[in-house]
């Protein structure tokens, strides 16, 4: 079956430090990818994606990108700032009928930045 | 704007009533899902629906259930009969009909059970 395996949080930076929140994947056929992030008593927000291996996806600073050979989609962020204390999720969704159309989540990363 | 609504944002119930929580979405999307959440996990999925009349379990569905007479709507309805409500829940929809892109995301009904 689809699995997704997120680093363990929680992870606390100081403000403008660089930020990697690893993210590796098991998925049959071809998935896209996400990661959402969720503020305090919020839903989710889709924050990036990328459908094909090698895309990049970009938004707001962060970027990941689609590694097919090392099966993952790690997020990056050079310089964070406290509004990005969240907890961020990375989800995939594969494309074979076989998973229907479910979205497969990590467990979530909390991330706090100090000022 | 289109987008996705839930209510109530804070609900109430004692052990053995039945409760049902609402969401609407207007972005004329086919497929809603909905999932719960427990503090400091991930979402697991309780039920989805593809279609208008259909609707499918997911991981955790006893407990639970819903209804989709209707394109914009998705109730769910959390039964006695689940041993442990108290979370939050979340409803999500998807628009394109092969099955692979995005989800939205509404604001979430957190259910606590006195």
């Amino acid at each position: 079956g689809n699995s997704v395996t997120q680093m363990e949080g929680p992870v606390t930076l100081s403000e403008e430090a660089f930020l990697t929140i690893n993210c590796t994947y098991t998925a049959t056929g071809y998935p896209s990818l996400f990661w959402y992030v969720q503020y305090p008593g919020e839903g989710l927000q889709l924050l990036l994606k990328a459908t094909k291996a090698d895309d990049k996806g970009s938004n707001k600073g962060f970027e990941a990108t689609y590694r097919k050979e090392t099966t993952s989609f790690h997020l990056e962020k050079g310089s964070v700032q406290v509004s990005d204390s969240a907890v961020y999720f990375c989800a995939l969704s594969a494309r074979n009928m076989a998973s229907g159309s479910r979205l497969t989540f990590g467990e979530g990363t909390q991330l706090t930045v100090n000022p | 704007d289109g987008g996705i609504t839930q209510s109530p944002k804070y609900l109430f119930r004692k052990e053995g009533q039945n409760v049902t929580l609402s969401c609407e979405q207007n972005l004329n999307h086919d497929a809603m899902y909905w999932y719960r959440q427990d503090p400091g996990q991930g979402l697991r999925l309780i039920y989805y629906s593809q279609i208008v009349n259909d609707f499918q379990k997911g991981d955790i569905a006893e407990g639970y259930s819903v209804s989709r007479e209707k394109k914009e709507s998705f109730p769910l309805t959390v039964t006695s009969a689940q041993k442990n409500p108290t979370a939050f829940y979340l409803c999500a929809s998807r628009g394109d009909v092969l099955g692979y892109g995005e989800q939205f995301f509404g604001p979430g009904t957190r259910l606590t059970v006195l």
